[in-house]
């Protein structure tokens, strides 16, 4: 079955870069849509931003500026960076799936992300 | 960007009840609504999708139902596992949004 793994430092300093990766296992990031989400007490879940077959990606406007989604088919990861880092984005980080299903030549991605990580706790403090 | 509102925050109920849970979005989304519960330390698990779909290995208890703008997520006889955060997310357009969450608790 398909697991995904989030890893990443715990803390970061603010202004800095986060990198996080979420491995996937017992499938291949080539086909559907994976998306990174943050949750945080304040804002509650907030959708970062999406690839999907592997270099059409996605993002959040509010954190667009920030962001980049990647993926890398040879290792079968995802990587999230978002860079000058602030208080606020202190949250816990899951990458989640969504399948995606195609009718004819158009394909979408079914609603619902039926997959998740268990999340990484990224903290920013000096 | 479309904004999710679910009512009421909070409910306490004992079991065997049945639960209605609204999420009411800003603007029409047609069908494409999704329901997650997130249990203490979990992470959220998709129960239904596209308004009315139960997902993979969801117990009949939990129903979607609604479209455009008003949705409900019923749980028809609470269990104690039913403790938990039920939150709605939108994919009608970007960016893809959640509601602020039901927070479920058990009597």
């Amino acid at each position: 079955q398909v697991q995904l793994q989030e890893s990443g430092p715990g803390l970061v300093k603010p202004s800095e870069t986060v990198s996080l990766i979420c491995t996937v296992s017992g499938g291949s990031i080539s086909n559907d849509y994976w998306s990174w989400i943050r949750q945080s007490p304040g804002k509650g879940l907030e959708w970062i931003g999406y690839i999907f077959h592997t270099d059409n990606t996605k993002y959040s406007p509010s954190l667009k500026s920030r962001v980049t989604i990647s993926a890398d088919t040879a290792t079968n990861r995802l990587s999230l960076s978002l860079t000058s880092v602030t208080a606020a984005d202190t949250a816990l980080y899951f990458c989640a799936r969504e399948r995606e299903y195609c009718h004819g030549l158009n394909c979408f991605a079914k609603t619902g992300f039926d997959l998740w990580g268990q999340g990484i706790l990224v903290t920013v403090s000096s | 960007e479309i904004v999710l509102t679910q009512s009421p925050a909070t409910l306490s109920l004992s079991p065997g009840e049945r639960v209605t849970l609204s999420c009411r979005t800003s603007q029409s989304v047609s069908t494409y609504l999704a329901w997650y519960q997130q249990r203490p330390g979990q992470a959220p698990r998709l129960l239904i999708s596209d308004a009315s779909n139960r997902a993979t290995g969801i117990p009949a208890r939990f129903s979607g139902s609604g479209s455009g703008t008003d949705f409900t997520l019923t749980i028809s006889g609470l269990e104690p596992e039913d403790s938990a955060i039920y939150f709605c997310q939108q994919r009608t357009s970007w960016p893809l949004t959640f509601g602020g969450g039901t927070k479920v608790e058990i009597k």
